[in-house]
Order: structure tokens, then sequence, then C-alpha cells
């Protein structure tokens, strides 16, 4: 299986700042990667996929990168609406996992 | 638009089997480039992958729940199933239905998803 983590586990930024999400995996992924945004009471939604690409409708704000086992998601600027959850997803080969998550919170 | 409504009991016994029903409608489950997946969140937890199932019927679980699990697809009805057996607390989730991308490896769209509480 390959093993998905993320850090920090939270963090605490306030509407504005540049906040930025790391991802590991346990093995190589090529760019095999998802990020996803979850509020509370709600289903999770996708937000960049194969580690770069917005999914549509998506603030361009919201960035990934990396490839291989060390992947990025980057917010540049904050804004109220993206206080949440976030968590990563491999899809390199099954079974699949998520990543723990990362909780963003007003500071 | 594409969109997923997951249903079934909202309560059920310890060592009874849970069974849930995805719906799918705006769309063909019958699709080659997608399948379509069973994800659950434990309450106040993160995401686990249940597991996936092609139209055709081919499979994929998580091992760690191989045993108890069975996925299904109904293509007339436009339906996909899960059925997981002999649960016990550690099974009370919200369980959500997704349709996953084999060709970019994303799930989306999500069901709203549906808590399904074990207790007696």
């Amino acid at each position: 299986d390959i093993q998905m983590t993320q850090s920090p586990s939270s963090v605490s930024a306030s509407v504005g700042d540049r906040v930025t999400i790391t991802c590991r995996a346990s093995q190589g992924i090529a760019s095999w990667l998802a990020w996803y945004q979850q509020k509370p009471g709600k289903a999770p939604k996708l937000l960049i996929y194969t580690a770069s690409s917005l999914q549509s409708g998506v603030p361009s704000r919201f960035s990934g990168s990396g490839s291989g086992t060390d992947f990025t998601l980057t917010i540049s600027s904050l804004q109220p609406e993206d206080f949440a959850t976030y968590y990563c997803q491999h899809a390199n080969s099954f079974p699949l996992h998520f990543g723990p998550g990362t909780k963003v919170d007003i500071k | 638009q594409l969109q997923l409504q997951e249903s079934g009991p909202g309560l059920v016994k310890p060592s009874e089997t849970l069974s849930l029903t995805c719906t799918v409608s705006g769309g063909s489950i019958s699709s080659s480039s997608y399948h379509w997946g069973w994800i659950r969140q434990p309450p106040g937890k993160g995401l686990e992958w249940i597991g996936n199932i092609y139209y055709s019927g081919t499979t994929y679980y998580n091992p760690s729940l191989k045993s108890r699990v069975t996925i299904s697809v109904d293509t007339s009805k436009n339906q996909f199933s899960l059925k997981l057996s002999s649960v016990t607390a550690a099974d009370t989730a919200v369980y959500y239905c997704a349709r996953y991308s084999t060709v970019t490896g994303w799930f989306d769209p999500w069901g709203q998803g549906t808590l399904v509480t074990v207790s007696s």
C-alpha cells in the first residue's frame, strides 16, 4: 500500500495569508495526486488533480505542485470561504488512500 | 449535471450487514472512463476509501475491509451498491458515493453522504 501523510495537521491563518500544505507519499506516485476541500457537514470537493491541474470552477488562488513523493497545495491569498479541511489522495494504484487532512482555521 | 445520491438505513445493529445504494442521475453509469466508488468518514475523522466498481462489475477493494465488503452494480437502474457485513461500532460513519476518473484518478462529483450508525 502507498500511505499518505500531510503536514501540518492544522494551521491558523488570516484572510489574505499565503497558506502551504504538504502531502507526502510513502513511495513514488509520479503526478497521481488529487487535493480536496471539505467544509463541515459537506462532501469533499475536488480542487486539484494530477498534482497541478486546477479543476474547472476552482479559483486560481489554489495551486498544486510536486511529483514523485512530495506535493504541495498552496492558497495564494486566503479567503473567508477557504477555511476548511484539505485532503490529498493518491491515484497511483489500488488500494487508494487519502491523507489524514489539514485543517485551516481562523487565526 | 451528474448527481449521486446515497440511500439506505441510518441505523444498523452490531453483527448485521450495512446496505447502501447510490443512484446516479444526469449521466450513465456505463461509461468506459469511470469507476464508481464508496468512501467513508467516521465522525470527526478522515476519509477512508472502501472500494470501486466498473460498470462491467470489476471491483477493487480496500484490503483492510475486503473480507467484509461487496460492491455491486445495476446498470439497468443506474445504481451501484455497498454491503458491509459483520458491522461494529467502528463502522459508524458518513458513507459517500462518488464517481472516479480512471484517466486522472480523482473522485468527482460526490454524493451528499449518509450517516450510518451501528448500535443496538
